[in-house]
């Protein structure tokens, strides 16, 4: 069935680096990614989203971009901080009418000061 | 706005005890959903709902059932706790964008 995955399930980064967070989806007719952060302890929070008839998305120190050939998505973060130091889920919905979000098992960051 | 509210937070079951976690949104929402993450894990889809007296089934629903008498609530029931359900239980709703609860975590021992 369709899957959402990831490359890496853990990254270190040190402090003012960029980090770039992978993911792989399998589901060709998805038309929605989106990345959430994971704080200890906390619920998932929406970082950014990007729709498949996009390549590129930025926001406030993070980028998404989308290869649509391959099935993969990443997260870059510039001038990582510690308070980025959480994990990071990707996750696809399907294209379907009750707009079912599926997500990927996550890649916990690390930020080394 | 509080936006997702989940109660309780923390929760300790024998094996074969019932509850339901609760859940409640104050954002209007159509679509309410709750996932569980065990450790280390992502999250699995439990159930769904697209509107108030409709539900259904996603990734990992058995043992569980879901009612949505309102579009407000979305209560989660457990009826015979296993040791296999103890994870940390989030409630979602959403637009679009998915707004979290800050989850129940639940032990069945």
């Amino acid at each position: 069935g369709e899957s959402v995955g990831l490359h890496l399930p853990t990254l270190s980064v040190q402090e003012g680096d960029n980090s770039i967070i992978n993911c792989a989806y399998s589901n060709s007719a998805s038309d929605y990614f989106i990345w959430y952060k994971q704080e200890s302890g906390k619920g998932p929070q929406f970082i950014i989203d990007i729709r498949s008839n996009m390549d590129k998305r930025q926001g406030q120190r993070v980028t998404v971009l989308l290869n649509k050939t391959v099935k993969h998505l990443s997260l870059q973060i510039a001038a990582t901080q510690p308070g980025d130091s959480a994990v990071y889920f990707c996750a696809e919905k399907e294209e379907t009418s009750y707009d079912k979000v599926i997500f990927g098992p996550g890649t916990s960051l690390s930020v080394i000061p | 706005n509080a936006g997702v509210t989940q109660t309780p937070k923390f929760r300790i079951l024998k094996i074969g005890q019932s509850m339901t976690l609760q859940c409640t949104q104050d954002m209007n929402h159509n679509y309410m959903y709750w996932y569980r993450q065990d450790p280390g894990m992502g999250l699995k889809l439990i159930y769904y709902s697209v509107g108030a007296g409709i539900t259904d089934k996603g990734e990992v629903p058995n043992g569980y059932n879901v009612s949505r008498s309102t579009t407000e609530d979305f209560p989660l029931r457990l009826e015979l706790a296993a040791p296999s359900q103890t994870s940390v239980y989030f409630c979602a709703s959403s637009y679009y964008k998915l707004f979290f609860g800050s989850g129940t975590q639940l032990s069945v021992l």
